[in-house]
């Protein structure tokens, strides 16, 4: 069974430019999470979908960051302008269904803004 | 909102055996436990539900006291696979949020 698939995996931008994180979760997993992971932290939520339908987006500074999950399966995180605190690894997570659901990870993108 | 984990760092020799606090400020529906190694993803341990459970995956078990709206991981006979750091994970409701994390050095 593949795992959940992330791109990139490294991306270096300068402040004030716009980018965005790619995620495809497990076949069949209802549930999407992105996470922000600076480092020497825990992961933070920064917002969870459920199907396409937005769960939990309290952390997510919504003046500069966005996401969206079409039809319910891939999702993208966008960050427009960057600022250098937001230079951090982006974890994307699936599970099967919210609530007490074991989540599997991406690999993350690390994320450097100069 | 964040859990707090205790202790923030441990280092045992390989054999020796570990606690690791988890506590929350809110009523909880489920801890989940990860270990994460460096420069890789979170790895899914294992999840308690409310009712106090225990449970245990090999050497590594935890338990849940739902009251305290307290967890803790314990783990025995540390082997050198075992270092990495340690997440609690708590749901409350629609939201979760990962504890501050334990790192673990196991050494020979």
């Amino acid at each position: 069974e593949a795992g959940v698939a992330q791109s990139p995996r490294y991306k270096i931008i300068e402040k004030r430019q716009s980018v965005a994180f790619w995620c495809n979760p497990i076949s069949g997993h209802a549930t999407l999470y992105w996470y922000q992971q600076i480092l020497g932290q825990g992961p933070k939520l920064l917002i969870q979908f459920q199907n396409n339908g937005v769960v939990d987006d309290s952390q997510l500074p919504k003046d500069r960051f966005s996401a969206e999950r079409l039809k319910g399966v891939d999702s993208t995180l966008k960050i427009q302008p960057a600022k250098l605190e937001d230079s951090a690894v982006y974890l994307c997570a699936s599970s099967l269904n919210s609530g007490a659901g074991i989540q599997y990870f991406g690999a993350g993108t690390r994320l450097s803004v100069l | 909102q964040q859990p707090v984990q205790s202790p923030q760092a441990v280092i045992l020799r390989e054999g020796e055996d570990a606690v690791i606090n988890c506590s929350s400020s809110k009523a909880l529906y489920s801890v989940h436990w990860y270990r994460q190694k460096h420069g890789e993803a979170p790895v899914f341990l294992m999840i308690l539900l409310k009712g106090g459970e225990q449970k245990g995956h090999d050497k590594i078990s935890a338990s849940f006291n739902e009251k305290k709206q307290q967890s803790s991981l314990y783990l025995t006979a540390s082997q050198l696979s075992y270092s990495g750091t340690y997440f609690c994970g708590t749901e409350n409701g629609n939201q979760f949020y990962f504890g501050t994390g334990t790192s673990l050095t196991v050494i020979p």
